[in-house]
This record gives C-alpha cells, structure tokens and sequence, in this order.
C-alpha cells in the first residue's frame, strides 16, 4: 500500500523559480526520505531526514519535517530545467518487523526555460 | 563501483510465458529490495532480502512470484505465467543497513510488457 501522499501531484514553474511538493503520511516513522525519477529511468535519491530533525538542506534542497503533523515539504531553489522530473516521497515505518520504503503516487514538476 | 545494476533493460513477453530478472547490487550492500511501478504510481514494495535470507514479502507478490539470493550478492524476481497486469517497471535497490537505517540505492529497472 502507499502510505506517503504527495501534493500537488503535478507542478508547473519557470526557471529560477521556487518549487515546493508537499507530502503526508500515516504512521510513525524513522525518517522519510525523497527520491527524484526522470522519465522512464531509476529513482536518485535526493535526500534523507530522520524523525528527530526538523530541517536539512542539500545544496538548492531544503526538506522540512513536522512528525506531529505527519507532513513534510521539499523546496528546490532557483529551479532549473534539468530539474523537470517526477518527484517522491518514501517512509521508512517506524516498525521492527521489516524495512519497505512507502511510497506516494509523486508531484510531476516541468521546469520550463 | 558502478551502482545497481538490472538486467534485461526491457522486456517484451506473451501472456503465460515465463520471466527472470536480474539485479546486482552495489557489492558491499547487505540488503536488497525488489519494487514494481506502474504509470503514474510510485513504487510499491514486493519484497527485500537481508544477505541471502529473504524477510518479508508483500501482498502484491502472488504464488507466481518469486524471488531469490542465493549467495547474498546478485538477485532473481521470476514472474511465472505472465498475466497482463504484471506488465509494470520493475526496480531492484539495494541499501547498506548496520545498526541504522538509510538511503537505497535503485536501478534503472526492468520494463516489463505483457502482450
């Protein structure tokens, strides 16, 4: 089942904009993690934030974390058009019976020149 | 290294016809996991292996379905009697987990139709 849920599910900015995706999820977790996936191709991870931090940053990444809210928002700066990719989040349950990645349907982002 | 890698790239099936799929790992990750993607969807789980044990699988992973490690290295996901519906990117990742938990690494997937 998928458990993260990722809004919008499509986004469409121009370069050098802000573009933000916002994802919920349902249950407790160890930390969330978010991946990038161009057309057709395998998933890059992006970043990882555990459960006990509420903010990080990866060069133009800023991931934010609220476990009280079960959310979590991902802001690419001055975005750029090889950043047009499907985007998604992925909890790790805070559970002892296994480790599966969870995750949302994705935000579809176009970066347009 | 060369990071994960999934073998065939592509692949073209009739219905009831058998399937196997490759994936090798980066070399020094213990665990590695199998998810299947379907358009517009993210990945949903199938199942994952610590070293050559598989722990859990899901739901979606039918009696047709299976999956083996057998020396802890590279893995197989064979799809026995292909229906249409298996037809989805099927994505190998792999992950190096000690006492805590962190990214996985993917492949570039096996896509999978079912004609």
């Amino acid at each position: 089942s998928q458990q993260g849920e990722e809004d919008p599910q499509a986004l469409s900015i121009q370069e050098g904009e802000n573009a933000t995706m916002n994802c919920s999820y349902k249950t407790s977790i160890n930390n969330l993690q978010w991946y990038r996936q161009n057309s057709g191709r395998g998933l890059v991870h992006l970043i990882l934030i555990r459960s006990n931090e509420r903010e990080k940053h990866s060069g133009r990444l800023r991931v934010t974390l609220d476990t009280s809210k079960k959310s979590s928002s991902l802001l690419i700066t001055a975005s750029r058009a090889a950043d047009t990719a499907s985007y998604f989040c992925a909890t790790d349950p805070n559970s002892n019976s296994g480790y599966a990645l969870n995750f949302g349907k994705g935000t579809s982002l176009l970066v347009t020149p | 290294d060369t990071g994960v890698s999934q073998n065939p790239r592509h692949k073209i099936t009739k219905r009831g016809q058998n399937v196997t799929f490759r994936c090798d790992p980066i070399s020094e990750h213990n665990r590695l996991y199998w998810y299947r993607q379907t358009l517009g969807q993210g990945p949903e789980f199938l199942t994952y292996f610590q070293n050559e044990a598989q722990l859990e699988k899901s739901r979606l992973l039918s009696d047709r379905f299976s999956a083996e490690r057998p020396k802890g290295s590279f893995s197989t996901l064979e799809i026995q009697r292909t229906e249409q519906g298996d037809s989805a990117m099927y994505l190998c990742a792999s992950s190096l987990v000690i006492s805590v938990r962190v990214e996985a690494f993917f492949g570039q997937g096996t896509r999978l139709t079912v004609v």
